[in-house]
């Protein structure tokens, strides 16, 4: 039972443009969300959080929305550059006892044109 | 500079054959982590250790063993009882009551030939 999807496999966008990566749960017990960037044979790093009680967070280009009613979660990104192209993760936690015990998508490949 | 360090980056090994990944760390975090990620999937947690002398299954546990007998270290290994050995194996730490955010390592690659 996949708990957290990233149903976009792959992202193509032009420099300059806004990506929009896009995430969705299903376990109302997550209460903490976090986008993590890899490159090819890399760990991922982390990019971004926000936690349910917030509905947006912001940091330089990278812009996270949470919508709890839809269980939905997006990550924008802009102006989008040719170094932002890696995979891409979303991740879950459901806090207290369970943290960092991250549950994750299977990830977009985001690909930004020169 | 502080960080994780896997070893080996890259490993093969013949069928039958126990492994063991290393992982250090020395960012003075009190959890740490061993994920697996197979191609067009997320990553799954394989087990977890929030202090020294003790660890807890994940949700792909079988056929992997732990130990954590310095707060800096926690090695996997990957079994023979492990059915699908071939995987990006990655590491990572955390400070102790945190909401997530974790440090990763580089990865180590392991096949099964």
């Amino acid at each position: 039972d996949q708990q957290v999807k990233q149903n976009s496999p792959s992202l193509s966008v032009q420099e300059g443009r806004i990506s929009i990566l896009n995430c969705d749960y299903t376990n109302s017990m997550f209460d903490y969300f976090l986008w993590y960037k890899k490159y090819p044979a890399e760990g991922p790093t982390f990019l971004i959080s926000i936690s349910s009680i917030k509905d947006k967070n912001e940091d330089g280009r990278f812009t996270v929305f949470l919508n709890k009613s839809a269980k939905h979660l997006s990550l924008h990104i802009v102006p989008s550059q040719p170094g932002d192209s890696a995979v891409y993760f979303c991740a879950a936690s459901a806090g207290g006892t369970s943290y960092g015990k991250l549950t994750f998508g299977q990830g977009t490949i985001l690909t930004v044109h020169p | 500079d502080g960080g994780i360090t896997q070893s080996p980056k890259y490993l093969f090994r013949k069928e039958g054959q126990n492994v063991t990944l290393s992982c250090e760390q020395n960012l003075n975090h009190d959890a740490m982590y061993w994920y697996r990620q197979d191609p067009g999937q997320g990553l799954r947690l394989i087990y977890y250790s929030q202090i020294v002398n003790d660890f807890q299954k994940g949700d792909i546990a079988e056929g992997y063993s732990v130990s954590r007998e310095k707060k800096e270290s926690f090695p996997l290994t990957v079994t023979s009882a492990q059915k699908n050995p071939t995987a990006f194996y990655l590491c990572a730490s955390s400070m102790g009551r945190n909401t997530g955010e974790l440090f990763f390592g580089e990865g180590s690659r392991l096949t099964v030939l």
